[in-house]
């Protein structure tokens, strides 16, 4: 089945203790990405990739960190979370990258930093 | 910059009602319109798109059509269903140098009562 997987589903860790959301695609997608879900700001995207090995920051990075050392996987590396990361957050990921491709979620992390 | 604002939710709506979910954004050049559909515990799925004005995009019952001239892209059911209770979101796609970002709007709960 083609899907984007996350994990772990629900995460509560404490400030300053690195962590890692791990994201992996079956369907050799160049293009994936990163989001967080807040209310009332719906989705922002906190940093991309086109390829493997190349990332760029989206509209809120500050305090992330990605790598896209193969094709499949699009880790999201937080060095010392803080209260204000917590959110739930989203890898999407799609076949190309012209317009009109449709993103595909995965079903989402949610973390919790005290 | 680019921006998508959407009606203020959440809505409660009867089975069998009609349902519109208005979306309107500000963009300059030629975006893509779409609108995503989140339920419960899962990732944001596609609904329905469309990439140039006065297309109409269709799905599931759910049709919008891309009105260059009031900037709006509404979401409209003739009868809705309780399977269609979920947060609904409006995007718009503009590719910058590869980018496959999606600008979204907050988000429109959907609540259908039997």
């Amino acid at each position: 089945e083609a899907q984007v997987t996350q994990n772990p589903r629900y995460l509560i860790t404490v400030t300053g203790k690195k962590l890692t959301v791990t994201c992996s695609q079956n369907m050799n997608h160049e293009y994936m990405s990163w989001y967080r879900q807040d209310p009332g700001l719906g989705l922002r995207q906190i940093y991309y990739s086109m390829n493997v090995e190349v990332t760029d920051k989206g509209d809120v990075p500050e305090g992330y960190k990605v790598s896209r050392k193969e094709k499949r996987n699009f880790p999201l590396i937080l060095e010392s979370p803080s209260p204000n990361q917590t959110s739930l957050y989203f890898c999407a990921s799609s076949p190309v990258q012209g317009r009109n491709s449709p993103l595909h979620f995965g079903n989402g992390t949610r973390l919790t930093v005290t | 910059g680019d921006s998508v604002t959407q009606m203020e939710g959440p809505v409660t709506l009867s089975e069998e009602a009609f349902l519109t979910i208005n979306c309107t954004y500000t963009a300059t050049g030629y975006p893509s319109l779409f609108w995503y559909v989140q339920y419960p515990g899962e990732g944001l799925q596609l609904l329905l798109k469309a990439t140039k004005a006065d297309d109409k995009g269709s799905n599931k019952g759910f049709e919008a059509t891309y009105r260059k001239e009031t900037t709006s892209f509404h979401l409209e059911k003739g009868s809705v269903q309780v399977s269609d209770s979920a947060v609904y979101f409006c995007a718009l796609d503009k590719t910058n140098f590869g980018n496959e970002k999606l600008t979204f709007g907050t988000g429109t709960r959907l609540t259908i009562i039997p």
